[in-house]
């Protein structure tokens, strides 16, 4: 079964846009990670935010985590073409796996 | 090598076949992580190996599957009499350590039994 669900399931902006995606998981967690999928391809890892961190930035990406809440959002800024692939919150929770969401296909046009 | 290697990249099995599919981790990478992903969800847990030990596999779907990674390096889950339900991407994963570090995937590969 899956931990988290990612809110949109698809996302279609234009380019130069921001895109923001949420995830929200039902267990306590040591980690929350994200990653990208583009189509027939494996998952690429884009960032992690630890449970006692509220918010991280990694280039153009801004992550934030709640615990209170159970919840973290991923903000894609000035969006660009290349962009568009699936994405992907994963929660670790120190059982030595992470339980992937359900994703949100964002589809980004020039 | 510089990524993780999985192959065949697609295989289509007759339903009741029996297929292997291999994983080349990346050169040191402790644990290896399998994962099963059907069209339009997320990856599903399947099995993890911290060296050649399976540490946990709870997530094999039934008996029919079986993963073994003898000499700690190369992984092969194999699946036995394939059902069409078993129609998925199967990806594989390496870290270094434990996955607080995050994973390298794998391109996966794509099962179709018809």
């Amino acid at each position: 079964s899956q931990q988290g669900e990612e809110d949109p399931q698809a996302l279609s902006i234009q380019e130069g846009e921001n895109a923001t995606m949420n995830c929200s998981y039902k267990t306590s967690i040591n980690n929350l990670q994200w990653y990208r999928q583009n189509s027939g391809r494996g998952l690429v890892h884009l960032i992690l935010i630890r449970s006692n961190e509220r918010e991280k930035h990694s280039g153009r990406l801004r992550v934030t985590l709640d615990t209170s809440k159970k919840s973290s959002s991923l903000l894609i800024t000035a969006s660009r073409a290349a962009d568009t692939a699936s994405y992907f919150c994963a929660t670790y929770t120190g059982f030595q796996k992470l339980v992937f969401g359900t994703g949100t296909r964002l589809l980004v046009s020039p | 090598g510089a990524g993780v290697s999985q192959s065949p990249r697609y295989k289509v099995a007759k339903r009741g076949q029996d297929v292997a599919l291999r994983c080349d981790p990346i050169s040191g990478h402790v644990s290896l992580f399998w994962y099963q992903q059907a069209l339009g969800q997320g990856p599903e847990f399947l099995t993890y190996f911290q060296n050649e030990a399976q540490l946990d596999k709870s997530g094999l779907p039934s008996d029919r599957f079986f993963a073994e990674r003898p000499e700690g390096s190369v992984s092969t889950l194999k699946i036995q009499r394939t059902q069409q339900e078993d129609s998925a991407v199967y990806l594989c994963a390496s870290s270094l350590g434990s996955p607080a570090y995050g994973y390298t995937f794998g391109s996966g590969t794509r099962l179709t039994v018809v």
